[in-house]
């Protein structure tokens, strides 16, 4: 059974730097075509797509915030950890880790962890 | 960046109808194409992906069509669990989600 936890600050400061951790179970990020997206949501907005980190350790960004973001992995505490940086009130959103497949599939979802930015 | 647009945004049905969600790449993506279904204070649940293939589990009154750049979801008969925002989810360059669709009870 594959399950996903994100966890991490609920309140960041403006300019701040967000770091997010995705712990995971019941797959190896190891194994070929596997990866772990993050995804986010404003409150009563829509999904925005992120980052995702391949099995072989390569890396996706949404080329709009390519330059805030970086994801990384940590395979022995089973962790996918993005960073954002200069954190704005506009990034108030709660925050998912995604299981994919090699065709970027999100079949499994974690609960999501809202962040809220504010001074 | 490839944009997805779906209609409507909000669509009013009944237990038992029809219903069918349309969704617009801006550029062709042949069929790189996810739908989910996402409920109230709920992570999204995949249904559909490559655009007509029904993820396991998911009930058959939910099919996909279409490919390059018009893509839609149907519910063939709605039932009371199927009250809820509906996304597509483009994936053949990076990826971009559209706006949603909501189906609320008429």
């Amino acid at each position: 059974q594959i399950t996903l936890k994100e966890s991490g600050p609920t309140l960041v400061r403006p300019t701040q730097t967000l770091t997010l951790a995705c712990t995971y179970s019941g797959f190896s990020l190891s194994t070929n075509g596997v990866g772990v997206g993050w995804i986010r949501q404003p409150p009563g907005k829509a999904l925005e797509w992120l980052a995702l980190i391949y099995w072989d350790e390569s890396k996706r960004y949404s080329p709009s915030l390519e330059s805030r973001l970086t994801i990384t992995t940590d395979t022995s505490k089973n962790q996918v950890v993005l960073t954002m940086t200069n954190m704005d009130p506009v990034d108030t959103a709660r925050y998912y880790c995604a299981y994919a497949d090699s065709s970027w599939n999100f079949g499994n979802w974690g609960q999501g962890t809202l962040v809220t930015v504010s001074s | 960046d490839i944009q997805m647009t779906q209609s409507p945004s909000t669509l009013s049905a009944s237990v038992g109808d029809r219903v069918t969600i349309t969704c617009r790449a801006s550029q062709y993506i042949s069929d790189w194409l996810a739908w989910y279904q996402q409920k109230p204070g709920k992570a999204p649940k995949l249904l559909i992906y490559r655009a007509s293939t029904l993820e396991g589990g998911v009930p058959s009154r939910f099919s996909g069509s279409g490919s390059g750049t018009e893509f839609t979801l149907t519910i063939s008969s709605l039932q009371p669990d199927d009250f809820a925002t509906y996304y597509c989810q483009q994936y053949n360059s990076y990826s971009t989600f559209g706006q949603g669709t909501k189906v609320e009870i008429k």
